[in-house]
């Protein structure tokens, strides 16, 4: 089994609809993330949590919210899901510093999202 | 913050030959320095990193890495490709100060042909 597990992985769905992303991982980590990668731009960051009271706006956090619900769980919303939104999302999670704020993550296998 | 550069978004090659893919990185006191390659339909698993000591990294899959502090680089490097290599390269970067995350290239991708 993956230690990072991202549902669901393919998803279609149309302009205004709420939508969210689920991620849950095994690898004990404290940090979890959401990035979004589109062809030609690289992986952009959209929210990331410490731990379950601390939670960060990224790069592109606009039309989305996340909710950590426990230490292994981070999920990723869009409110009222647009067009421009299709893309590949990926979920991350990475140790706490202790000191190493070394940022090595561990990805999800992403979950493709299409808003026609 | 830390950025990072790849100039090349597609580097075609031969199998067999070698190959470099180049990332530069914004100057800081002190970096962390990720190579990793995303092959189609997966995501991302980490080739290489950087974090201390010894300039030259070597990661799976015979791939290596120089970090070189005066050029602000950290090339990839291997010196013989195979069809399997195909994929999607992207150098990363964090620091003491922006420690919350990696900042991305914008990835480089790799095509061999035979």
């Amino acid at each position: 089994d993956a230690d990072v597990t991202q549902t669901p992985r393919n998803r279609i769905t149309k302009t205004g609809k709420r939508i969210m992303l689920e991620c849950s991982q095994t690898k004990g980590h404290d940090r979890m993330y959401w990035y979004r990668q589109d062809p030609g731009l690289g992986l952009r960051l959209i929210y990331y949590s410490f731990d379950v009271k601390d939670i960060n706006k990224g790069e592109i956090s606009d039309g989305y919210s996340v909710s950590r619900q426990a230490q292994a769980k981070f999920s990723l919303s869009l409110e009222s899901a647009i067009p421009n939104q299709t893309a590949l999302y990926f979920c991350a999670t990475s140790r706490g510093s202790s000191g190493s704020g070394t940022g090595e993550l561990f990805f999800g296998e992403g979950s493709r999202l299409t808003v026609l | 913050a830390q950025s990072v550069t790849q100039l090349d978004s597609q580097v075609p090659v031969f199998e067999e030959a070698p190959v470099e893919l180049w990332c530069n990185y914004s100057s800081s006191v002190s970096v962390y320095l990720f190579w990793y390659v995303q092959y189609p339909n997966q995501g991302l698993q980490l080739l290489l990193k950087y974090l201390s000591g010894s300039t030259l990294v070597k990661g799976i899959n015979g791939f290596e890495a120089e970090f070189n502090k005066s050029q602000t680089s950290f090339h990839l490097r291997k010196p013989s490709v195979h069809i399997s290599d195909t994929a999607e390269y992207f150098c990363a970067v964090s620091d003491d100060d922006s420690g919350y995350a990696l900042n991305f290239g914008k990835g480089t991708s790799l095509l061999v042909t035979p």
